[in-house]
C-alpha cells in the first residue's frame, strides 16, 4: 500500500465550471477525511465518512459541494459552479478506527479557478 | 473562533540547538494532541501525538509536553537538523457523546527554519 493517493495534484479551472477529485484511502482504513486549506492557515475540516456513510458535514460545505464514497472505498469531492475563493489545497486522509489514531494524509490537491 | 492556536508564524533556530514550537488550546473538551509536519507541495505528515492523560510523551529526538492546566503544549525537537525545516501544525480532537472521536482542528501552524 502507497498511503492515500489524491487525483490529479493540481487543477486549473475557470469560474463557473465544476471539479471532481479523487482520493484512494488506505484500504485497510474505515475512516476517511476532506480538509481544505489556504495559505497561511492550518487544514480545515470539510467531511467525513465512516466507510460509505458521510457522519459530518462542516458549515464551510456549500450546496455546491458534494463528497461520496461508494461501496466504502476511493472518495469524490465534486464542487459546482466554482468561485474564485474556491481555490486552495484539498487534502484527503484516512485513519482506522480508534481514538488514538492519527490521520494519514495524501498530498492534496492544488485547484486554482480562474 | 479559533480553537487551536499557534501564535508564532515562524521560528529560526540554529543546527544543533533546541527548537521549541508552542499551541494553545482553548476547548477543554479536547482529549488528544498531534503534531504534523508538513513540507512543501506534500501533505501534512504525522509526527508525534499526547493523549490527555499524560504530560510527556517522546519519540527519539522529538518530545511533546502537555500542560492541561495552561491549556498549553510545546513540541521540542532536539538536536535540530536542517531537514527538519518545515511547517508544523498542532491539532487536536475531542471525544464526543457516545464515546466516538470528533475531527482533528488544526491551528495555523509554525515555520520552523533550521539553519546549518
Amino acid at each position: 500500500d502507497t498511503g492515500v493517493s489524491q487525483d490529479p495534484r493540481h487543477k486549473i479551472t475557470k469560474r463557473g465550471q465544476n471539479v471532481t477529485f479523487r482520493c484512494d484511502p488506505i484500504s485497510e482504513h474505515n475512516r476517511l477525511y476532506w480538509y481544505r486549506q489556504t495559505l497561511g492557515q492550518g487544514p480545515e475540516f470539510l467531511t467525513y465518512f465512516q466507510n460509505e456513510a458521510q457522519l459530518e458535514k462542516s458549515r464551510l460545505l456549500s450546496d455546491r459541494f458534494s463528497a461520496e464514497r461508494p461501496k466504502g472505498s476511493f472518495s469524490t469531492l465534486e464542487i459546482q459552479r466554482t468561485e474564485q475563493g474556491d481555490s486552495a489545497m484539498y487534502l484527503c486522509a484516512s485513519s482506522p478506527q480508534g481514538p488514538s489514531m492519527g490521520y494519514t494524509f495524501g498530498s492534496g490537491t492544488r485547484l486554482t479557478v480562474v | 473562533d479559533q480553537q487551536v492556536k499557534q501564535n508564532s508564524p515562524s521560528l529560526s533556530v540554529q543546527e544543533g540547538r533546541i527548537s521549541i514550537l508552542n499551541c494553545d488550546y482553548t476547548n477543554s473538551m479536547f482529549d488528544y494532541f498531534l503534531w504534523y509536519k508538513k513540507y512543501p507541495a506534500e501533505g501534512p505528515t504525522f509526527l508525534i501525538s499526547i493523549s490527555s492523560i499524560k504530560d510527556k510523551n517522546e519519540d527519539g529526538r522529538f518530545t511533546v509536553f502537555l500542560n492541561k492546566s495552561a491549556k498549553h503544549l510545546s513540541l521540542h525537537i532536539v538536536p535540530s537538523q536542517p531537514g527538519d525545516s518545515a511547517v508544523y501544525f498542532c491539532a487536536a480532537k475531542r471525544r464526543r457523546d457516545g464515546g466516538s472521536q470528533g475531527n482533528l482542528i488544526f491551528g495555523k501552524g509554525t515555520k520552523l527554519s533550521v539553519k546549518p
